[in-house]
Parts: structure tokens; C-alpha cells; sequence
């Protein structure tokens, strides 16, 4: 079953723009993920924050958390074209096991140069 | 960090047979999923499968369609039964040292069924 819900499900931008993609999640967790997957390819991790956490940045990367409204959102600055991919958010949800991750829906990114 | 060799890449396979698909990590991990992705989809956990004990499956998934395998901490296989088209999808593999580390991600298993 899938944790959260992702818009928009596809952006298209010029290079050099800002994209912002955003991730809602339903149950309590642990922390949150984005990864970025390229066409066909294995997902690579992007950054994790934790439930604790309000913001994160990584180099060109800025993810924000309020676990309030349940949600976040990925901000790509000054972005280019080999930014183009899809984008997951997924959730660590605990359970008597140990825990899992579920993904949301993904948001596909195309950057035109 | 951790590399993971996913066999096979993919393959095309007639309805009816199975096809098991190998995860092979280079260092020890606790915790390993299996997912399912179809063509433009989002990923969708089929398993979680730790060293020691019996995989456990999520909604939708039985053992008698995708059994697993975990004999040790590098190690694990899917196999996918008595297949029909439907199960045509992108299968990978995924493990996790611990709550609030990153996932590592094998390059997917390209399910073709006919």
C-alpha cells in the first residue's frame, strides 16, 4: 500500500528555475525520504530528515517537514537538465517487525535546457 | 554505503513458469524489501524480508505467489510463480541498516511475461 500522495505528478521546467515538489503522508512516522530514480534505473537516495527536523539542505537540495499537516516538500534550486528524473518521497512507518518504507506516487521532473 | 548486484537485469519469460530473481549485497544488512514498480508507477512493497526469520508480506502478496529466500545477511531471492502477464513490472531490491539511514537500491529486474 502506498503511504502519501505527491503533486505535481509531472513538472516541466526551463533550466535555471526553481522546482518544488510536494509529498503528504497519512500515519504517524519516523522519518521522511526523497530519492530520485532516472529513466529505467535504480532509485538513488537524495535526503532523509527526521520527524524531529523542520528543514534540510543539501547542496542545491532544501526539504522542509511539518509533520503537523503531515507533509513536505523537495525544492530543487537553479536546476538543469540532468535534474530531470522522477522524484519519490517515502516514509519509514514502524511496526511489530521492525519497520517499512512505503513511497509515494512520485513526481516526474523534465528540466529543458 | 552499499552496492547490490540484481539478477537477472531482466528477462522475458512464458506464462505459467517462474522466474527467481537474486540480490546479492557486498556487506551485511539487517533489513531487506522487495518491490514492485510498474511501468510509470510509483514503487509498491511487496515483502520485507530480515535474516533469520519469515519474510513478511503486504496486502495483496501471498508466500504461494512470490516466496523468498534469506539464508544469510548478503544474500536473498524473489521468485515470482506461475506468472502471467500481470506480474510483467520492474522488481528490486532494497536494504536498510537501520530506521533513519538511507536505502540502497539494486538497478531493478525488467519483468517481461507473454
Amino acid at each position: 500500500s502506498q503511504q502519501g500522495e505527491e503533486d505535481p505528478q509531472a513538472l516541466s521546467i526551463q533550466e535555471g528555475e526553481n522546482a518544488t515538489m510536494n509529498c503528504s503522508y497519512k500515519t504517524s512516522i519516523n522519518n521522511l525520504q526523497w530519492y530520485r530514480q532516472n529513466s529505467g534505473r535504480g532509485l538513488v537516495h537524495l535526503i532523509l530528515i527526521r520527524s524531529n527536523e523542520r528543514e534540510k539542505h543539501s547542496g542545491r537540495l532544501r526539504v522542509t517537514l511539518d509533520t503537523s499537516k503531515k507533509s513536505s516538500s523537495l525544492l530543487i534550486t537553479a536546476s538543469r537538465a540532468a535534474d530531470t528524473a522522477s522524484y519519490f518521497c517515502a516514509t519509514d512507518a514502524g511496526w511489530t517487525g521492525g519497520f517499512k518504507t512505503i513511497f509515494g506516487a512520485g513526481t516526474r521532473l523534465f528540466v529543458k535546457a | 554505503s552499499a552496492v547490490i548486484s540484481q539478477k537477472p537485469s531482466r528477462d522475458i519469460c512464458q506464462r505459467g513458469t517462474s522466474l527467481t530473481i537474486q540480490c546479492q549485497v557486498d556487506s551485511q544488512v539487517t533489513m531487506m524489501f522487495w518491490y514492485r514498480q510498474q511501468p510509470g508507477q510509483s514503487l509498491t512493497l511487496i515483502a520485507t524480508a530480515n535474516q533469520g526469520s519469515e519474510a513478511t508480506y503486504e496486502s495483496g502478496f501471498v508466500i504461494d505467489k512470490f516466496p523468498i529466500s534469506r539464508p544469510n545477511l548478503t544474500f536473498s531471492t524473489l521468485t515470482v510463480s506461475n506468472m502471467s502477464p500481470e506480474d510483467s513490472s520492474i522488481y528490486l531490491c532494497s536494504v536498510r541498516a537501520e530506521v533513519n539511514t538511507e536505502a540502497f537500491f539494486g538497478q531493478g529486474t525488467r519483468l517481461t511475461v507473454v
